[in-house]
């Protein structure tokens, strides 16, 4: 299947300080990447859709200046959280999804944020 | 919206058969897909529905009854590897296709 690398895997930063996470697809290009939330025990929760060359298109409750997002090339997209409160340690998921696939949407590693 | 629905737990032995049901309600269905997550990794795609029927992929199956907004996986010949949690999730036409998931199953395997 389809490679999606993530980097960093693990980050600790002092509150108001920003990080940056970076989502590729390694052999594929992809037009769209998801990215996602997820507290411990409980499911993924859809952020914000990031479409590459425009916009990206937040889930109602995402605060798109608290989070970031570029999609620069097709095979990049970066989620940056700004001013980092402790509230916002999380574990966060990028996926992408090959265009002619069935429905089949591809993680990276995830990156596990803890703001101290 | 969208809305899941499957266990939280189950609890069963190395070599038994366990199925987790996910029911669904969303408007414009376009399909129901299973991912495996395991402590601290990220989710891995298993199996993948838009028809109704049975589609097995080696120990795991998955089933889709549209008209019963009902789907299930099954996973056969349970082995220790396999604890971890599963989530069902539902793509639809109303939500632009995105995936929207179920809050998840924990299989726990015991020997």
């Amino acid at each position: 299947g389809a490679v999606v690398s993530q980097h960093p895997s693990w980050v600790i930063c002092k509150s108001g300080t920003s990080v940056k996470i970076e989502c590729r697809s390694l052999d594929f290009q992809a037009t769209t990447m998801f990215w996602y939330r997820q507290f411990p025990k409980q499911s993924l929760m859809l952020m914000a859709t990031s479409n590459e060359g425009s916009k990206a298109t937040y889930e109602q409750g995402v605060e798109k200046d608290k989070f970031l997002i570029n999609h620069a090339s097709l095979t990049l997209s970066t989620l940056t959280v700004t001013s980092a409160h402790p509230e916002d340690s999380s574990f966060y998921i990028c996926s992408a999804r090959e265009e002619a696939s069935t429905g089949e949407l591809f993680f990276g590693e995830g990156s596990r944020l803890t703001v101290l | 919206g969208q809305s899941l629905e499957q266990p939280s737990e189950v609890t069963a032995v190395e070599g038994a058969i366990v199925q987790i049901n996910c029911t669904y309600q969303t408007s414009g269905f376009y399909g129901l897909s299973w991912y495996q997550q395991h402590d601290g990794g990220a989710p891995t795609f298993l199996s993948y529905n838009a028809l109704d029927g049975l589609e097995e992929t080696g120990r795991f199956s998955s089933f889709l009854s549209r008209s019963d907004s009902y789907g299930y996986l099954l996973l056969q010949e349970l082995q220790m590897k396999d604890s971890a949690s599963y989530f069902c999730a539902v793509r639809a036409r109303s939500n632009d296709y995105k995936l929207s998931f179920g809050a998840g199953t924990t299989v726990t395997v015991r020997a």
